[in-house]
Parts: structure tokens; sequence; C-alpha cells
């Protein structure tokens, strides 16, 4: 069973552009959560994706999007970056069924705009 | 409104010594409520949850509902104890809405 993965370790992008993260989901997990963790600050709730499609969404503008695959691998896309975009993200995934569930993180993606 | 609040960023207790992280929460109805660690260069992971009651790496959190609190206690620290830990909640959405973080320094 491999753990949740997330690419790139890191990068740096320039005010306006547009970036894509990746994460791959935990094997037989059917959910993805995105987190943004700015410094000093715990995870800040995106969005979740349970099934590929989105299941719930925090206060976060529409200029963060994300999408699930069939085979539960996500992405985050984040259009015209601003500096405050700057942060952790980190992924979450988790098996949705009966009960109460857990959610395992991967590494996360520092993401620096400059 | 739906928040978690650790008021203490930074902890410092010494080897042996018992260990007190405050969380309190707001939330109407009854939350779901985690402990998150994180230990350096490694990634979140899940400590314990109220609905277990259990006891891992010698941690226990109980919820009191009359004061909103799961404060983590443990009774003798461990230099490996040295963390990051985060209290959240998950609420009916089965969203995970989190403390901004103590981090526990443990004194040799």
């Amino acid at each position: 069973e491999t753990g949740v993965t997330q690419s790139p370790t890191h990068l740096i992008k320039t005010r306006g552009q547009q970036v894509t993260l990746r994460c791959s989901s935990q094997s037989g997990h059917n959910t993805v959560s995105w987190y943004q963790q700015a410094l000093g600050q715990g995870p800040q709730f995106i969005f979740q994706y349970y099934r590929e499609e989105e299941n719930g969404r925090g206060n976060f503008p529409p200029r963060f999007s994300g999408l699930q695959f069939p085979n539960y691998s996500s992405e985050l896309n984040v259009n015209a970056l601003e500096l405050d975009d700057s942060a952790l993200y980190l992924c979450a995934s988790s098996y949705q069924g009966l009960g109460p569930y857990e959610q395992y993180f991967g590494p996360g993606t520092r993401l620096t705009v400059t | 409104a739906q928040r978690v609040t650790q008021p203490e960023k930074l902890l410092s207790v010494f080897k042996g010594a018992p260990v007190e992280l405050k969380c309190n929460y707001s939330y109407s109805g009854s939350p779901e409520l985690f402990w998150y660690v994180q230990y350096s260069r490694q990634r979140l992971q899940l400590l314990l949850r109220h609905i277990s009651r259990e006891s891992i790496k010698g941690f226990t959190a109980d919820l009191n509902k009359g004061e909103t609190s799961f404060h983590l206690k443990k009774p003798f620290a461990q230099e490996e104890d040295s963390a990051m830990y985060y209290c959240a909640l998950m609420n009916r959405d089965d969203k995970i809405i989190f403390g901004k973080g103590t981090r526990l320094h443990i004194l040799p």
C-alpha cells in the first residue's frame, strides 16, 4: 500500500501566472481534500473531491479549482497567482464510507509567488 | 462560526514533566475532534480522535462540551514528543477545520 504523494516538491512562480499541483491518493481511497498552509498557520481547507465531484469548498476564490481523476489522483489549479498564494499546499486522501474516516496527508508542495 | 483556537504558539516543557496542549472550539452541534501531529521533516499525521477514546504514545484528550475544550495531555513528556501539534474539528459536512498549531519543545 503506497502513501499519498505530491508533485512537485516546491516551485517558484511569478504573480499573474497559473500553476498546477498534483496529488496521488493512497491506494483504495476515493476522496481527496486540498489545504493551504501559510507560514505559521494551520492548514486551511480549500475543497474536497469525492468520486470525481467537488464535495465542499472552503473560503477560496474561483481561481482555485481542482480535478479528481478516475484513478483518484487529483490536481489543484490556481490561476492569476497573487503574492499571498505563497504557501505549503497539502493534499489528503481518505476513504469515505460508513462511519468516521481518517485523512492521510501528503508531504506538501511549497509554492512561492514572486 | 466554526473555529478552533490553540492559545499557545510555543510550549516548552522539561523532560519528565506533564504536558497539556490547550484547544478550544466553537461549533453548534456535536463535532468530531482530532489532534494531528507533525514531527520534524515528516508529514502531518493523525495522533488521536475523541470518539476512539484511546491513548496514543501516552497522550490522551478528553472532550469537555461544557467548556468546549479538547486539551491534549501526557503525564510525562519525552524528548521525542517535540513536534507541532494541531487541534482540529470535523463538521457535519466532513470538512476539517484546523487550529493554528502549538509547537511543543521538550527540554532535556
